[in-house]
């Protein structure tokens, strides 16, 4: 199946600083989406992406469509405690829901 | 505002024990899943359902049954649990597309 290859796997960060992570495939995606995921939570969408080139805003975070239809990044703006947890990526080529593929998340830390 | 409900939020089996892991949406969703969260593997599916009476395999489908016989519940059966299904485990819905809403979690360990 398609795989997506998501880094950095984890980042600890100064609160303040800004947040970048990104996720590559080797095939082409029509839709990119990234979750957060909470400690003892299920993962909760945060921004959806449809068109190549696509730049989306959702308060401090910015995610991108990349050009090449393989990519998308996030990032993350004066990052504050409560950014911590596990953000994935998610790209969809086509169909419903089950096609799907996960990225295996990044891991942020902000260290007070 | 419940959205999706997972229950039980924790459990513990032995090898060879069975049980059922507990999903249910009230918001009149068709699509249901299953996942299982291993660490450094992200995010796996099990199964998948895109409508009552309707089920399909996902990525790593055995060791679990699943049947949907109403909208809303889509319960998750451990035939024989083994030691390599301990895992966090996720149910989602959406309404067809590809946003889909998880459930708060169950956390399965298998001595």
């Amino acid at each position: 199946g398609q795989q997506l290859n998501q880094s950095p796997q984890s980042m600890f960060i100064q609160e303040g600083e800004d947040v970048s992570m990104n996720c590559t495939s080797s095939s082409i995606f029509n839709t990119w989406l990234w979750y957060k995921q909470d400690p003892g939570e299920g993962p909760v969408l945060l921004i959806a992406l449809y068109k190549a080139g696509e730049l989306t805003s959702n308060g401090r975070l910015t995610a991108q469509f990349g050009i090449t239809r393989k990519d998308s990044f996030l990032n993350i703006s004066a990052s504050i405690p409560s950014d911590v947890g596990i953000y994935f990526c998610a790209g969809q080529a086509g169909g419903g829901a089950d096609g799907l593929t996960f990225g295996k998340g990044t891991h942020l830390i902000i260290q007070p | 505002n419940a959205g999706v409900t997972q229950t039980p939020k924790f459990q513990v089996l032995k090898t060879g024990q069975s049980m059922t892991l507990q999903c249910a949406q009230d918001m009149n969703h068709e699509y249901m899943s299953w996942y299982r969260q291993d660490p450094g593997m992200g995010l796996r599916l099990i199964h998948y359902s895109v409508g009552a009476g309707i089920t399909d395999q996902g990525e790593v489908p055995n060791g679990y049954n699943v049947s949907r016989s109403t909208t809303e519940d889509f319960p998750l059966r451990l035939l024989s649990a083994a030691p390599s299904q301990t895992s966090v485990y996720f149910c989602a819905s959406s309404s067809g597309g590809e946003k889909l809403f998880f459930g708060s979690g169950t956390q399965l360990s298998v001595l």
